[in-house]
């Protein structure tokens, strides 16, 4: 699997969109990118995934670079319970489909 | 909203002693895993399951651990003689059929005395 590259900590105020990025220099053209999230220790939560196309659901919007070495994760208008780490995990679609979790970036949304 | 279901919410259990974590996937799921996190690190992968059989594991699933599917519902992680290491929150979480989506239950929290 491609790594992954994102800032270990962000700030977002609440109700303003919140941005977090992620590198993936090496990502190959069989795979995706999935964001899911962790909030305070609970089991994680899938937000969304895309292969090259921008993508966006009813959580969030994703943002893959033409050259997909890089994509962003907006949460359009960010709420308190947004506060969790976002991990951003590339990898290709197989039948296993086993997630290999990074750091993440710790969002914190302050009011 | 269906979910996935996991027993007990804490464990505590002496060093050298058999586990066993449950996990009830969402009902029409086939795909299942189970994960774990060691207090302030990274979700890890530790093994899929599919098709009553593992499909992917991890280095940190040896001998020690066995999964098993033993009914239409449940899922199960055994750690046959624990270590203190093994203390962490294990996450089980499943797939269904051509989606892109693992459901994670809440975990269970393993204490090793």
């Amino acid at each position: 699997d491609a790594k992954t590259t994102q800032p270990p900590s962000m700030d977002c105020a609440e109700g303003r969109a919140a941005n977090l990025p992620c590198n993936h220099s090496t990502i190959s053209g069989n795979e995706y990118v999935y964001w899911y999230r962790q909030i305070h220790s609970q089991g994680p939560q899938y937000i969304i995934h895309g292969l090259k196309n921008n993508e966006t659901n009813e959580m969030a919007s994703l943002i893959i670079t033409e050259d997909r070495k890089s994509s962003t994760l907006i949460l359009p208008h960010a709420t308190l319970r947004d506060t969790a780490v976002y991990y951003c995990i590339v990898r290709i679609w197989n039948s296993g489909y086993a997630l290999n979790f990074g750091k993440g970036t710790s969002l914190l949304v302050t009011p | 909203e269906p979910e996935v279901t996991q027993t007990p919410s804490h464990q505590v259990t002496q060093m050298g002693q058999e586990v066993i974590l449950r996990c009830v996937p969402i009902s029409n799921h086939l795909y299942f895993y189970w994960y774990r996190q060691i207090l302030g690190q990274k979700v890890e992968f530790l093994v899929s399951f599919y098709n009553n059989e593992i499909s992917e594991k991890s280095e940190i699933f040896d001998d020690q651990f066995s999964v098993e599917r033993p009914d239409g519902s449940n899922f199960t992680l055994k750690i046959r003689s624990t270590k203190l290491e093994d203390s962490a929150m294990y996450f089980c979480a499943s797939r269904g059929q051509g989606s892109w989506e693992q459901y994670f239950g809440p975990g269970t929290r393993l204490t090793v005395t």
